[in-house]
């Protein structure tokens, strides 16, 4: 069993443009999360969603959009990219919300530049 | 919202030593709380959790404490061993949808051989 497969593992990408990072999970989780981490700062919340069809926004949500057309995949799209959002962007899922387990993908680390 | 403290941001013991990491949390609500390890270059796994009708639960030589009235709970780690070395990350949540799981800030863990 994969898990949480991410990609790309790693990218370098020009300021101002589009990038989307890929997510997808064989666990049939219903809710999915996305999480940029930085150093000092933890793990801060960019968006998740509880199940296929609905997305919520977290802590950081401004210049990243996320969508969830089915159970298993979960794209990030920067629409616009800018420096500050170098930096490791984690995809997780859980059983369900709230109080279960998170499962972690490997991350992706993305460079603006 | 919820709000997690974690201390110490770094932590550095020698081999056989103890390591205590400390979280904080502000939601009454929260009733589960997991720590996480992430090793170098990859996602966080969890190691051990605890749920708000215990307070205290042990795996081998990390252990968990929870003190429901004074919001704490804590990470305990016996006889430290090198490959103990990581990033430590508590959270807090509660059960249902609208509770999305809030991390500490992390606490990096060094084991001197």
């Amino acid at each position: 069993i994969a898990g949480i497969t991410q990609a790309p593992t790693s990218q370098i990408l020009a300021a101002g443009r589009r990038m989307t990072l890929r997510c997808t999970q064989d666990m049939r989780h219903n809710a999915m999360y996305w999480y940029r981490q930085d150093l000092g700062l933890g793990l801060r919340l960019i968006h998740y969603s509880n199940t296929a069809g609905t997305t919520g926004k977290g802590e950081v949500p401004d210049g990243y959009s996320v969508s969830r057309a089915n159970t298993d995949d979960f794209p990030l799209t920067l629409a616009s990219a800018v420096p500050s959002q170098t930096s490791v962007y984690f995809c997780a899922s859980s059983a369900q919300p709230g109080g279960n387990t998170i499962y972690f993908g490997e991350g992706s680390w993305l460079t603006v530049v | 919202g919820e709000n997690v403290e974690q201390h110490p941001s770094t932590l550095s013991v020698q081999e056989g030593d103890s390591a205590v990491i400390k979280c904080t949390y502000s939601d009454s609500a929260s009733n589960y709380f997991p720590w996480y390890k992430q090793e170098l270059g990859k996602g966080p796994q969890l190691i051990i959790d605890i749920r708000s009708n215990v307070g205290e639960k042990k795996d081998q030589r990390i252990a968990v404490t929870l003190n429901k009235t004074a919001k704490h709970f804590s990470l305990h780690i016996t006889e430290t061993q090198p490959e103990d070395s990581a990033v430590y990350f508590c959270a807090a949540t509660a059960s249902g949808g609208s509770y999305i799981p809030t991390f500490g800030r992390g606490t990096s863990l060094i084991v001197h051989p």
